[in-house]
């Protein structure tokens, strides 16, 4: 059975520092993978996803992710973060196949602190 | 274009109550997802339509039920009400016919079980 881990409940950083949100997840077929992100009080956004190709995606809001198959993993990244991203992080994976559930991860909380 | 529309926002019902939660997706979008969020299970896959049809279900108990109308809005239903259903459910809209497109998420209808 498909799983998504997010190895971090919590990351808490510094505006302007980099950051790194974990995502593992566990498939005996292909995947699609899903970043999205859930701002106070509100539903959740699309910030990137990986369907093919290359494997490192661009999101909005200066997010990126990179797919390594090896690793089963789908980490999420960006070079500087702002207050403004302060939010909680889901990671979800898709299987390629016939199966349509998206299976999603416990979340991240990022904290960005001035 | 208008988003995705959920009503009523905030719910309070007693335990052996029942409630109907409803969802307007975007215009044109003809398949709806619906969600149950906890702070311990995460998100989690309650059912999917798609031109009427349910096409995809969750690990929930017949308790929760849902429907589409020929309108693509779509109404939850969770009758018999438990302490434990006390979450925020979340509708989400998706262009086309496929999951693998991005899903566009309503603010959430938050239901509190006394």
């Amino acid at each position: 059975a498909q799983s998504v881990t997010q190895l971090d409940s919590q990351v808490p950083v510094f505006e302007e520092a980099p950051v790194e949100l974990r995502c593992n997840y566990s498939s005996s077929v292909s995947v699609y993978l899903f970043w999205y992100v859930q701002y106070p009080n509100q539903g959740l956004q699309l910030l990137l996803k990986y369907l093919s190709g290359s494997t490192l995606v661009k999101g909005i809001n200066g997010f990126e992710a990179e797919f390594n198959k090896s690793q089963t993993s789908f980490h999420l990244r960006k070079p500087s973060v702002h207050i403004s991203d302060t939010a909680e992080y889901f990671c979800a994976v898709i299987n390629a196949g016939n199966n349509r559930k998206l299976i999603w991860g416990l979340g991240t909380s990022l904290a960005v602190n001035p | 274009k208008a988003g995705v529309t959920q009503t009523p926002r905030y719910l309070i019902k007693t335990r052996g109550q029942q409630v109907t939660l409803s969802c307007s997706p975007i215009s044109g979008h003809r398949s709806v997802s619906w969600y149950q969020q906890t702070p311990g299970q995460g998100l989690q896959f309650l059912f999917e339509y798609f031109s009427e049809t349910q096409r995809n279900k969750g690990n929930f108990p017949g308790r929760f039920s849902g429907r589409q109308f020929s309108n693509s809005r779509s109404e939850m239903n969770v009758s018999t009400l438990e302490l434990g259903d006390s979450a925020l459910y979340l509708c989400a809209s998706i262009p086309g016919g496929s999951s693998y497109n991005e899903q566009f998420f309503g603010p959430g209808t938050r239901l509190t079980v006394l």
